[in-house]
């Protein structure tokens, strides 16, 4: 079965500081990766994904995320985080199939930025 | 991008009655949805995969019953939670794929009282 760790319940970080999220995936074949992000009350909104091609993916708002197979990890990264990157982050991970997938997430780390 | 309506956003019932949330693709048409649930500070669980046209498919765990699931145009799911308690209470959020990539709705927030 697939399953996704977010080590990192709650981070605090600067403005202007570096931020790096946690993920490690568990699945049987090629996974399908991904990052979202939530504000309180809100839905989600995908920050990137990863399903094949190079291993470093860009993503909105100046995220990105590196795939490591060997560390089955997909941590996100950014160079230096703004006030309102204060929200909920989820890594996920699917079947990597063509057309819908079912996904599992990790149990998120909320970020926290002080100014 | 692609658009996920979800309505209502917030709702509150009473304890045994029915509240029926919406699923909507607002420009795009969605074979397949999904519904879930997140309980507070948690993750999100998958409930059900909602098919257009077909019975939905249910997570273990998950009691049909109780939670029905109607996904009868390639742009509409319903989820229904019937006899609703307070330990349903909960943030219900649904997604609809274009082609690889799932949109979700902005979630409803139910709370039994």
């Amino acid at each position: 079965a697939q399953s996704v760790t977010q080590p990192d319940i709650h981070i605090t970080v600067s403005e202007g500081a570096s931020l790096e999220l946690r993920c490690n995936y568990s699945y049987g074949a090629t996974p399908y990766l991904f990052w979202y992000v939530q504000s309180p009350g809100q839905g989600l909104q995908l920050l990137l994904k990863y399903f094949s091609g190079d291993t470093l993916v860009q993503g909105i708002k100046g995220f990105e995320a590196e795939f490591k197979r060997s560390q089955s990890s997909f941590n996100l990264r950014k160079p230096s985080v703004h006030w309102s990157d204060a929200a909920e982050y989820f890594c996920a991970v699917g079947a990597l199939t063509g057309t819908a997938s079912k996904l599992t997430f990790g149990t998120g780390t909320r970020l926290q930025v002080t100014l | 991008g692609a658009v996920v309506s979800q309505h209502p956003s917030r709702v509150i019932c009473k304890s045994g009655t029915s509240v029926k949330i919406e699923c909507r693709s607002l420009d795009f048409q969605a074979t397949t949805m999904f519904w879930y649930r997140q309980f507070p500070k948690k993750s999100l669980m998958l409930m059900a995969t909602s098919n257009e046209g077909s019975k939905a498919t249910y997570e273990q765990g998950v009691e049909k019953d109780k939670f029905l699931i109607n996904h009868a145009s390639l742009t509409l799911s319903t989820l229904t939670v019937t006899s609703a308690h307070p330990e349903d209470s909960s943030f219900y959020i649904c997604s609809a794929y274009r082609e690889t990539e799932a949109f979700f709705g902005q979630g409803t927030r139910l709370t039994v009282v």
